[in-house]
């Protein structure tokens, strides 16, 4: 069965400096995603992508993170800038049509010193 | 804004016995509603999708059900078993994105 992955599954970085997370969504999948999880938090929607731009955004989508789909088969989420409140779960998630199931990745494990 | 509640936080039954979990929603105005399996430090897997025209979705041991109107679901879990010991989430669709709630953690005792 056809599964998103991500990379790296953990990653440590210093206050300040950047991250990407990348993400292989379902090869025919249009719609992608990117929550994250506060430890002991709720998963919370990050932003969404479709038709390679932004559809939407959530406040906590600040100008320190961005998304990309460099080719056709990676997403990838960038923080610029690393906060210690950036330490989270990330999950990408793709999704085929619009009534679709969105299906999530194993998730990458940022923590930030 | 969309605010998703589930009741109750955690839940310990023996194994055996048929539970449900509830999720409720403030905004009727959904697309869907999912529910998830996460397993500690893991990633989510879906369980059951229920579209905003349906009443209800089935998969195995699990029945999930939709009240849109009154801004509730349930999720049914048939004979648990110590394998079902997981926190379950419950999201709805009241746009492009995902609104979760906080999730029932479930341990089902041997």
């Amino acid at each position: 069965e056809p599964e998103v992955t991500q990379t790296p599954s953990h990653q440590v970085t210093q206050m300040g400096q950047e991250v990407i997370l990348r993400c292989v969504p379902i090869s025919n999948h249009l719609y992608f995603y990117w929550y994250r999880q506060i430890l002991g938090q709720k998963v919370e929607f990050l932003v969404s992508f479709y038709n390679n731009e932004i559809s939407e955004k959530s406040e906590i989508f600040d100008d320190q993170f961005s998304v990309e789909r460099p080719d056709g088969s990676n997403f990838t989420l960038k923080i610029r800038s690393t906060k210690l409140e950036d330490s989270a779960m990330y999950f990408c998630a793709s999704r085929g049509t619009g009534v679709g199931t969105q299906y999530f990745g194993p998730g990458t494990r940022l923590l930030v010193l | 804004k969309q605010e998703v509640t589930q009741i109750p936080a955690a839940l310990s039954v023996p194994e055996g016995e048929n539970l449900v979990l509830n999720c409720s929603f403030t905004d009727s105005a959904i697309y869907n509603l999912q529910w998830f399996r996460q397993d500690p430090g893991k990633g989510l897997t879906s369980l059951l999708l229920i579209q905003s025209s349906q009443r209800e979705q089935t998969s195995g041991r699990l029945n999930a059900s939709l009240d849109k109107s009154s801004g509730r679901s349930t999720l049914y879990i048939a004979a648990s078993q110590p394998g079902d010991s997981a926190t379950y989430l419950c999201a709805v669709r009241p746009d492009n994105d995902m609104r979760f709630g906080a999730g029932t953690r479930l341990t089902v005792k041997p």
